[in-house]
């Protein structure tokens, strides 16, 4: 069973559509991270987060620390926001778990 | 600000061959990580470096693979002799001080095609 488990695996939605991935992990952590993935490989890191909830344009992070969960919400979703997103943990011992990721298709 | 360089960015090679791949990180950027990511599953840590010093390599192959961040700036990681199974991508990360709460900055990576 992986540390980091991510749901749902592959989502497709219309444009313009709530979209939320949701992130469970069974470690103890000091950060999670969610990182966004586009064909060719490149990676960008989106969001770091250690507790609450950030915001950045239509992208949103949640963390529920005693819960070990972690949502990342995208507000009117566009076809540009199609790739991979994939959730991150950082344990206090430096180790890090990496989920499998979720494949986001959005359709115009 | 120019991101984490990577080279080269494809690589075919047949097993028992050597390869080595090269990462340029962000200036000034003291932590560099090098991550193994196979087709489908989420990227695995293979080693990060502090400076010229290794942190953490617990995950990495040293039967085969090698790494090193000399001067530490940039960084070579080396595998000899290859494996089918280390077909994957190779992505490189910096980040500014290796602190828990950093941002990790990533490179395109590297596709690695062992035949």
């Amino acid at each position: 069973k992986n540390e980091v488990e991510q749901s749902p695996q592959n989502l497709t939605a219309q444009e313009g559509e709530f979209i939320t991935i949701n992130c469970s992990y069974s470690v103890g952590i000091s950060a999670l991270h969610w990182l966004q993935q586009h064909p060719g490989g490149g990676i960008v890191s989106l969001f770091m987060l250690s507790s609450g909830k950030k915001k950045h344009g239509r992208l949103i992070a949640t963390i529920n620390i005693q819960e070990k969960h972690s949502s990342l919400h995208i507000t009117a979703s566009h076809p540009r926001d199609s790739a991979v997103y994939i959730c991150a943990v950082r344990s206090p011992g430096n180790q890090f778990y990496f989920g499998t990721g979720t494949s986001l298709t959005v359709i115009p | 600000e120019a991101g984490v360089a990577q080279s080269p960015r494809y690589k075919i090679i047949e097993k028992r061959q050597s390869v080595a791949f090269w990462c340029n990180p962000i200036s000034g950027h003291a932590t560099l990580y090098w991550y193994q990511q196979i087709l489908g599953q989420g990227p695995k840590l293979l080693i990060q470096f502090q400076n010229n010093g290794v942190v953490d390599d617990s995950q990495l192959p040293k039967d085969r693979f090698s790494a090193e961040r000399l001067k530490g700036v940039d960084s070579t990681l080396k595998i000899q002799p290859a494996k089918l199974e280390d077909s994957a991508v190779y992505l490189c990360a910096s980040s500014p001080s290796g602190q828990i709460t950093d941002t990790q900055y990533f490179g395109p990576g590297t596709r690695l095609t062992v035949l």
